[in-house]
């Protein structure tokens, strides 16, 4: 079946460094994929949609100059948390759309010291 | 736009017992409906999913209907194992046919040996 694998699974940074983190999809092209965050009390939150070889769309209330998203390619898509904060620590997932799937990568626990 | 409303946890159940986690929903049309499933420390795996009216998804035990009549998508296992503990995500597209999905506040489930 269709993988989604995520880079790093767990990041420890300082504050006001910049932290990547990948999602790639295995076996499939991805013309699409998800960014969301998920907060300590489970909720999902829906933070960009990118599309390869476009510029992101960012949801409502997400800073797009503090998540950097780049899809260049058809099997990767990054986010860059920028000169990221203790509130920016959290638990981030990303999804990748392809043969009419969706699969979800495991996550990457980001925590900002 | 599409929304989903979620009962909230948590839930903790004897091994064996019977669970429903509802769930239900707004939108327009008739959209594919899902239920997502984390374990702990994971990203979220596919658990079922409906895409017409009155589908009956199924998959490890578990089940859930399509009720147009009253906009529901219930989650529903006969006999719980230990190993269900979890958190449960009930979903939708935002709008049709886009995998822009839209979660519920997900739903924690613990069972006790």
């Amino acid at each position: 079946g269709a993988v989604v694998s995520q880079h790093p699974s767990w990041v420890i940074c300082k504050s006001g460094t910049s932290v990547k983190i990948e999602c790639r999809s295995l076996d499939f092209q991805a013309t699409t994929m998800f960014w969301y965050r998920q907060f300590p009390k489970q909720s999902l939150m829906l933070m960009a949609t990118s599309n390869e070889g476009s510029k992101a769309t960012y949801e409502q209330g997400v800073e797009k100059d503090k998540f950097l998203i780049n899809h260049a390619s058809l099997t990767l898509s990054t986010l860059t948390v920028t000169s990221a904060h203790p509130e920016d620590s959290s638990f981030y997932i990303c999804s990748a759309e392809g043969a009419n799937v969706l699969t979800f990568g495991a996550g990457s626990r980001l925590t900002v010291l | 736009g599409n929304s989903v409303t979620q009962m909230e946890g948590p839930v903790t159940l004897s091994e064996e017992a019977f669970l429903t986690i509802n769930c239900t929903y707004t939108a327009t049309g008739y959209p594919s409906l899902f239920w997502y499933v984390q374990y702990p420390g994971e990203g979220l795996q596919l658990l079922l999913k409906a895409t017409k009216a009155d589908d009956k998804g199924s998959n490890k035990g578990f089940e859930a209907t399509y009720r147009k009549e009253t906009t529901s998508f219930h989650l529903e296992k006969g006999s719980v194992q230990v190993s269900d503990s979890a958190v449960y995500f009930c979903a939708l597209p935002s709008t049709s046919g886009t995998y822009k999905y839209i979660f519920g506040t997900g739903t924690r489930l613990k069972v006790l040996a």
